[in-house]
């Protein structure tokens, strides 16, 4: 029981590059969340999937895309990567009354 | 709309001293309170939270936190911090009411526990 997945653990692109990350969850819970943390900033949320099928922005969603391919999985796409994207990346699940459960995070870095 | 202040950013301690890290929060509406925390290079854990009930709410590792109405706030306390407890704590708020789901995060507070 892995609860949330997240890969890759680190990533580094080249402005303009593009790249997927991916999150996973065996908890069958329906809500999943992707947050973008900042030094001095906390954790920002970028999109969020209330089910399967279903996507909506949060606070911080330009620049990025979503896709909520089925109820395991919740990837977050950067199409043309900026250093503003460098950051650490989150995915939660929400498991009950709002309390949400965090994967261990990727780390991207934009050159 | 929901938000959330951390009125410090870094908080030093001695072993074994006490420690509160303080959390405000406003909202028109009833909410949910809640405090994270995050160890170097990983993801955040529910340390405690919120819903309703008592307003004395007591956590994992020791720690226990007091839910204010009147004054809006949502402080973190422990008796004795161990250096285990250097880390990132984050307050968080969402709204009690179905379907919402979303949290609002604070901008944390590294907590140092000195040796």
């Amino acid at each position: 029981n892995a609860g949330v997945t997240q890969t890759p653990k680190f990533q580094v692109l080249k402005t303009g590059q593009s790249m997927t990350l991916q999150c996973a969850q065996d908890m069958n819970h329906n809500s999943m969340y992707w947050y973008r943390q900042d030094p001095g900033m906390g954790l920002r949320l970028i999109y969020y999937s209330a089910s399967e099928g279903t996507t909506d922005k949060g606070e911080v969603p330009n620049g990025y895309n979503v896709s909520r391919l089925n109820k395991r999985e919740f990837s977050l796409r950067l199409e043309s990567a900026a250093p503003s994207q460098t950051s650490v990346y989150f995915c939660a699940v929400v498991k009950r009354v709002n309390e949400q459960f965090f994967g261990p995070g990727t780390r991207l870095t934009v050159l | 709309a929901q938000s959330v202040t951390q009125l410090d950013s870094q908080v030093p301690v001695f072993e074994e001293a006490p420690v509160e890290l303080r959390c405000n929060y406003s909202s028109s509406v009833s909410v949910y309170l809640f405090w994270y925390v995050q160890y170097p290079n990983q993801g955040l854990q529910l340390l405690l939270k919120y819903l309703s009930g008592s307003t004395l709410v007591k956590g994992i590792n020791g720690f226990e936190a007091e839910f204010n109405k009147s004054q809006t706030s949502f402080h973190l306390r422990k008796p004795s911090v161990h250096i285990s407890d250097t880390a990132e704590y984050f307050c968080a708020v969402s709204g009690s009411w179905t379907g919402a789901n979303n949290l609002f995060f604070g901008t944390g507070t590294r907590l140092t526990v000195i040796p």
